[in-house]
């Protein structure tokens, strides 16, 4: 059974940090995975999907690394701004989704 | 831009009522989920659908049942609402492999 973590659970930083969140999973077999933002209340936006193949994707500010044999996913985030904060899930996908634990990021000016 | 849809937004009940949540999705994906979260807490995944006619249990035990007749259709059926299942609902689809999961905005039940 797919187990996903994620560390630290919450996390508290001054506007302008480099931040990084980390993921691990049980099962390496997986095809792929993505990380999600949540806003409190709401739906999941997409952030970024790692392919079991590839090693890392970046988009714009936000830069994920896959290391599939140690089962590890690192979310990294440049210059964290006030609007980045929200709950960060990262996702396994094998034949079923399963989410990590969530980190709850507050970034204050 | 992700095509999923989640009906109602919100919906408040009473207890013993019969609830379906709708999700339906324009993209032809596959893959459909189902998943419950608490206010703060994880994501635990209820349902599952590899397709047409085809419905899993999740990881979570849930009084709920779920359908697939229809591609774009994945509906969430609770015979009878109790407190105990005031939480948010959100629904997924994916198509297999390698492809990227997209979510609805969610439905947040509370059953009074």
């Amino acid at each position: 059974k797919q187990e996903v973590t994620q560390i630290p659970a919450a996390l508290s930083v001054p506007e302008g940090e480099n931040l990084v969140l980390n993921c691990s999973f049980t099962d390496s077999a997986i095809y792929n995975l993505q990380w999600f933002r949540q806003d409190p209340g709401k739906g999941l936006t997409s952030l970024l999907l790692i392919q079991s193949s590839q090693r890392e994707q970046t988009s714009g500010r936000l830069n994920a690394s896959l290391d599939k044999s140690s089962g590890r996913s690192t979310l990294y985030i440049a210059a964290s701004q006030p609007g980045d904060s929200a709950t960060y899930l990262c996702a396994a996908y094998t034949d079923k989704l399963i989410f990590g634990t969530g980190t709850r990021l507050q970034v204050f000016p | 831009e992700a095509d999923i849809y989640q009906t109602p937004r919100y919906l408040v009940i009473g207890t013993g009522k019969k609830i379906t949540l709708e999700c339906s999705q324009t993209m032809g994906h596959d893959k459909m989920y189902w998943y419950q979260q608490d206010p703060g807490m994880e994501l635990h995944l209820i349902h599952y659908s590899y397709g047409v006619n085809s419905t899993e249990k999740g990881d979570l035990s849930s009084e709920s049942t779920v359908s697939r007749i229809r591609t774009e259709h994945f509906p969430l059926t609770l015979e009878s609402a109790r407190p105990s299942h005031t939480s948010q609902y959100l629904c997924a689809s994916k198509r297999g492999g390698y492809t990227e999961a997209f979510f609805g905005q969610g439905t947040r039940l509370t059953v009074v």
